[in-house]
């Protein structure tokens, strides 16, 4: 049973970096054919996709985030990881990875805790 | 972006009552429609992929229907593990987006 853990500081300050890893765990992120996600949700309010990493296709971001966002794998650690550069309050949100199915539906299972992450001086 | 609409956006309903909450995407997107349960605290779980598939596990009583730009997701019988948030999500298109929430409460 594949599960996912988040993993990274839970305080960023403003206009620095913030930097969360994902592990997978019960399987190899190398293996079957999935999206690895990133997705976001501020206190009270809804989801937000960040983007998606396929071993065999292009990464793709939120045009809302694209210039700020990197997602990046790791295979040896089977872990992947969200880098979101120039942080503001706006970007205080709960953190989620997950595996996300490949051809058509695309939905998200499973999916990790979450992290919280506050950006505050 | 695909717009996603859910209505209503919360809703009051005792234990045995049938719940239908609506989706409309801002522009047609086949069958590519998913819907999640979220409980206080915890991640979002799938219910249905490819707007009627049951994802396995989930309780029959869980079930989805439409296609293009009209969805909707029924509970047959509330049961009180049952209220919760319920999004909708399209993958019709990147960027991937979900509905604002349906708060389903106890009355």
């Amino acid at each position: 049973q594949v599960q996912l853990q988040e993993t990274g500081p839970g305080l960023v300050k403003p206009s620095q970096t913030l930097s969360l890893t994902c592990t997978v765990s019960g399987g190899s992120i190398s293996s079957g054919p999935y999206y690895w996600t990133w997705i976001r949700q501020p206190a009270g309010k809804g989801l937000e996709w960040i983007g998606r990493f396929h071993t065999s296709e292009s990464t793709n971001y939120n045009p809302s985030l694209r210039s700020r966002v990197t997602i990046s794998v790791d295979t040896s650690k089977n872990q992947f990881s969200l880098q979101l550069s120039s942080v503001t309050a706006a970007d205080t949100a709960v953190y989620f990875c997950a595996r996300g199915s490949i051809g058509g539906a695309n939905w998200f299972d499973p999916w990790g805790q979450g992290t919280l992450v506050t950006v505050s001086s | 972006d695909i717009q996603m609409t859910q209505s209503p956006s919360s809703l009051s309903a005792s234990v045995g009552d049938r719940v239908t909450i609506t989706c409309r995407p801002s522009q047609s997107i086949s069958s590519y429609l998913n819907w999640y349960q979220q409980k206080p605290g915890k991640a979002p779980e799938v219910l249905i992929y490819a707007a009627s598939s049951l994802q396995s596990g989930v309780p029959s009583r869980f079930s989805g229907s439409g296609s293009g730009t009209d969805f909707t997701l029924t509970i047959s019988s509330l049961q009180p593990a049952d209220f919760a948030t319920y999004y909708c999500q399209q993958s019709y298109t990147t960027p991937i987006t979900f509905g604002q929430g349906t708060r389903l409460e106890i009355k």
